[in-house]
């Protein structure tokens, strides 16, 4: 399995631009995860899916952010418009529930954001 | 609220050494509890993992046992090496309903030779 794709690796961009982040999960998984990682708050949940649906979004910090998951293959978070302040590395983990176990998360390389 | 606290860092060892990363975990039910390991530009690995009270976790030399009593899931190796350099965290999840994991802040082990 090619495992977690996320891309692109690393992005500049200036404030007040569009980003755009995407993730690949692991084919048969039902759960994606989205994270965020400073020096500062160390790991974040930002938001979840289960079956390309949103569970929660809690972690989403204001509305220039948002999540989306077309189907059980893509998902995408966008920041729109990006502050310097978001940057940082955003995580994309899958995993496969169901009833009764305890599920394993499996990390993307991660996409490092630069907003400057 | 479910929480995991862990040891703060950073923890600086040589060669060989014998580690110890403390985790205590609050919950109001009966988690699973992991360890992740975080290597440098990489994301994060399942490193071992405990599903019940009084399990043992194990992979590549290292151990932690799910300690009810004291709600712990401390993390050992006995001779660590440099390749273990890297940040660690633990974490619990819940067998069923949310399938989230509640994250430690992370421990960053640096093993000199």
């Amino acid at each position: 399995d090619a495992g977690v794709i996320q891309s692109p690796r690393h992005e500049v961009t200036e404030m007040g631009q569009e980003v755009t982040l995407r993730c690949k999960p692991i084919s048969g998984h039902d759960y994606l995860f989205w994270y965020r990682q400073t020096m500062m708050r160390g790991l974040e949940l930002l938001i979840y899916f289960n079956n390309n649906v949103p569970i929660d979004d809690s972690g989403m910090p204001e509305d220039r952010f948002s999540a989306k998951m077309p189907n059980a293959s893509f998902s995408t978070l966008k920041i729109q418009p990006s502050e310097p302040r978001d940057s940082a590395v955003y995580f994309c983990a899958s995993s496969l529930g169901s009833g009764g176990r305890a599920y394993e998360q499996y990390f993307g390389p991660g996409t490092r954001l630069t907003v400057t | 609220g479910d929480s995991v606290t862990q040891m703060e860092g950073p923890v600086t060892l040589s060669e060989e050494a014998f580690l110890t990363i403390n985790c205590t975990y609050t919950a109001t039910g009966y988690p699973s509890l992991f360890w992740y390991v975080q290597y440098p530009g990489e994301g994060l690995q399942l490193l071992l993992k405990a599903t019940k009270a009084d399990d043992k976790g194990s992979n590549k030399g290292f151990e932690a046992t799910y300690r009810k009593e004291t709600t712990s899931f401390h993390l050992e190796k006995g001779s660590v090496q440099v390749s273990d350099s890297a940040v660690y965290f633990c974490a619990l999840s819940y067998k069923t309903g949310a399938n989230n994991l509640f994250f430690g802040t992370g421990t960053r082990l640096t093993v000199i030779p």
